[in-house]
């Protein structure tokens, strides 16, 4: 059964950092682009982050550049995400989802930025 | 990367059709045939309905199609069922890997 499980979430400062992982299993995870979608409490969808199925390839939404980084480890079928400098806005559900279009989602863990 | 325009809302009857539109521009929308459309209920992570513009994955019921017509993509859902109450969003290719999504219908069945 092919799932992702994402995990590092929590309750962090303004300022502080994070980092998320999304373990992938039932899937040739090596084989496939890997995308990070958040949505804040209450509002849409907005792509995040995207990394191609070898790493080489990243692109980042406009609103996270220069502060979160997206890398992925495939002997360990692992997606991550570093979250550096963390705003306010950043608080949402952060899901991780395989494919072009994203066809396999995890079921997403919860950020929340707060002094 | 600017949203694409949904409507907030719709809604219809049990055994009635919906349409819901989805507009952006010739970037994205109007430039590629990758218009994709996600259902998500409550508490629940999104399920793609639709890929490249018309198409089904496997397991989605034949009561949902999709179409476009220049810079608007549309999802209809035939028949409506209680269980299709839900957010819908359309995604499209943009230029990017990087996609874009619409702001999402909520889709009441009445």
């Amino acid at each position: 059964q092919v799932q992702l499980v994402e995990s590092g979430g929590g309750v962090v400062q303004p300022g502080r950092s994070l980092r998320l992982s999304c373990a992938a299993s039932g899937l040739t995870f090596s084989g496939y682009v890997m995308h990070w979608v958040r949505q804040a409490p209450g509002k849409g969808l907005e792509w995040v982050a995207l990394i191609s199925y070898d790493g080489s390839i990243k692109y980042y939404a406009d609103s996270v550049k220069g502060r979160f980084t997206i890398s992925r480890d495939n002997s360990k079928n692992t997606l991550y995400l570093q979250m550096n400098s963390l705003r306010a806005e950043d608080t949402a559900v952060y899901y991780c989802a395989r494919g072009a279009p994203p066809d396999v989602w995890g079921k997403g863990t919860t950020v929340t930025v707060s002094s | 990367q600017s949203a694409l325009t949904q409507p907030p809302s719709a809604s219809g009857s049990p055994g009635q059709s919906v349409t819901i539109s989805c507009t952006g521009t010739s970037s994205d929308v109007g430039g590629y045939n990758y218009v994709s459309w996600y259902q998500q209920h409550p508490g629940k992570a999104p399920k793609l309905m639709i890929y490249e513009v018309n198409k089904r994955p496997s397991g989605v019921p034949d009561r949902f199609s999709g179409s476009k017509s220049g810079n608007t993509a549309s999802l209809t859902v035939s028949g409506l069922q209680a269980e299709d109450e839900a957010d819908y969003y359309c995604s499209s290719y943009a230029g990017s890997l990087i996609g874009v999504f619409g702001g999402g219908t909520k889709l009441t069945v009445l």
